[in-house]
């Protein structure tokens, strides 16, 4: 069956990139997401990319894709206390049914 | 533009009640998603609609049902509530339910006391 992890925490400083870090199983995952989740909201999607590209870049935002090895990673660049929040990974192979990685909590320290 | 606008936010139930869920999607959007978060199993998919149909369903038992009305509306309904069924219940609606991503609203936040 599919199934999508990631770490749970993820500490850096104010002004440092953050990498976190997807594993998926399903080899017919087609679409990756990552999504954003403040407290008390609900989810912000953030980037996305295909399977049949290796990297997309969105500003602050670089998602790598190895689809041999079934990882995904979203870059963060110069983080910021802002963007403390859990964020979570995930795929689809036919774009209405998302499955969400457990999240990572990103702490961002001044 | 207005988001995903889901009602109520907050909702407290006893065991054995049913309960009506709301989700009123981006104006355009015709296909609306359900997920269920809680701390130990996650988010979880529930069911999609698209033009009053439903196109796919998780893993849930029939307590869990939903409809989606001619202007996109849709509700969810969860009948003889267990305390496991207390959780933060997601909306999303995407134009088509395409590549492209839903947008999520913030969420009913159920109790089952």
């Amino acid at each position: 069956g599919e199934d999508v992890e990631q770490s749970l925490f993820l500490s850096v400083r104010e002004g440092d990139s953050s990498v976190i870090n997807c594993t998926y199983t399903d080899s017919s995952s087609t679409y990756l997401y990552w999504y954003k989740q403040e407290p008390g909201a609900g989810l912000q999607l953030l980037t996305y990319i295909f399977s049949n590209m290796d990297m997309k870049q969105d500003q602050r935002l670089t998602v790598l894709l190895n689809k041999k090895d079934k990882h995904l990673s979203l870059r963060i660049a110069d983080t910021q206390t802002g963007d403390s929040a859990i964020y979570f990974c995930a795929e689809s192979d036919d774009f209405q049914k998302l499955v969400f990685g457990t999240g990572t909590r990103l702490l961002v320290s001044p | 533009k207005a988001g995903v606008t889901q009602t109520p936010r907050y909702l407290i139930k006893t065991r054995g009640q049913q309960v009506t869920l709301s989700c009123s999607p981006i104006s355009g959007h015709r296909s609306v998603s359900w997920y269920q978060q809680t701390p130990g199993q996650g988010l979880q998919f529930l069911f999609e609609y698209f033009s009053e149909t439903q196109r796919n369903k998780g893993n849930f038992p029939g307590r869990f049902s939903g409809r989606q009305f001619s202007n996109s509306r849709s509700e969810m309904n969860v009948s003889t509530l267990e305390l496991g069924d207390s959780a933060l219940y997601l909306c999303a609606s995407s134009p088509r339910g395409d590549r492209y991503g839903y947008t999520f609203g913030s969420g009913t936040r159920l109790t089952v006391v």
